[in-house]
């Protein structure tokens, strides 16, 4: 159980294009999603928390009209990388919580990620 | 100051051997501490949770010194499959969710 999916796994698309990005929960429901980005040797950084059926909360320094988030179901979001550059080339992760489970439950489960590049 | 803190390694050891991560944090209200595993290129895996009065699972041992912000997690009996990144995560439990800090990972390298 717990098992959450990402799509596509990998992507390469040209500087100017907007790529979007998946993440489902298959066999729980998430009212609340996670996006996180990683740089080569580097930490995952929270990018933004998917509420579904609200607006994404988004961590300080992240553009949201260059990430759009949307959190139209219990099992999915989806991450909107408008306008792609090179330096927006990352492994995204989302991840998701049981909304099952209590508040108080901190687990998250991670899907497999995707890797962008932007040439 | 990171919120976070991890020596990046590597730690080079051969099996068998026992190895020791520590891992700081800046936020003094945190509630919850976690040790991820990361193999390359892929998602993190939640390792264990880390309580107050310490605890273990099998191998590995997680410990949390609140007074100094510390946490550590002790590997025993290093396997070659232990070679992986491990990942110091805190919950903040600041702005109305739970979300989770990462530190940047201590490498691991397992060798025969």
């Amino acid at each position: 159980g717990a098992v959450v999916s990402q799509h596509p796994s990998w992507v390469i698309c040209k500087s100017g294009t907007s790529v979007k990005i998946e993440c489902r929960s298959l066999d729980f429901q998430a009212t609340t999603m996670f996006w996180y980005r990683q740089f080569p040797k580097q930490s995952l950084m929270l990018m933004a928390t998917s509420n579904e059926g609200s607006k994404a909360t988004y961590e300080q320094g992240v553009e949201k009209d260059k990430f759009l988030i949307n959190h139209a179901s219990l099992t999915l979001s989806t991450l909107t990388v408008t306008s792609a550059h090179p330096e927006d080339s990352s492994f995204y992760i989302c991840s998701a919580r049981d909304s099952d489970r209590g508040s108080s439950y901190n687990e998250q489960f991670f899907g497999p990620g995707t890797r962008l590049t932007v040439l | 100051r990171k919120e976070v803190e991890q020596d990046p390694g590597p730690f080079n050891v051969p099996e068998g051997a026992t190895v020791a991560f520590n891992c700081t944090y800046s936020n003094s209200a945190s509630q919850s501490f976690f040790w991820y595993r990361q193999d390359c290129r892929k998602e993190p895996k939640l390792l264990m949770s880390v309580y107050s009065s310490g605890n273990e699972d099998g191998r590995f041992t997680a410990q949390l010194n609140r007074a100094s912000q510390y946490i550590s997690l002790l590997i025993r009996d290093s396997k070659l499959s232990d070679s992986a990144t491990y990942l110091c995560v805190v919950n903040p439990k600041s702005g109305g969710y739970n979300k989770l800090i990462f530190g940047a990972g201590t490498r691991l390298a397992v060798h025969p």
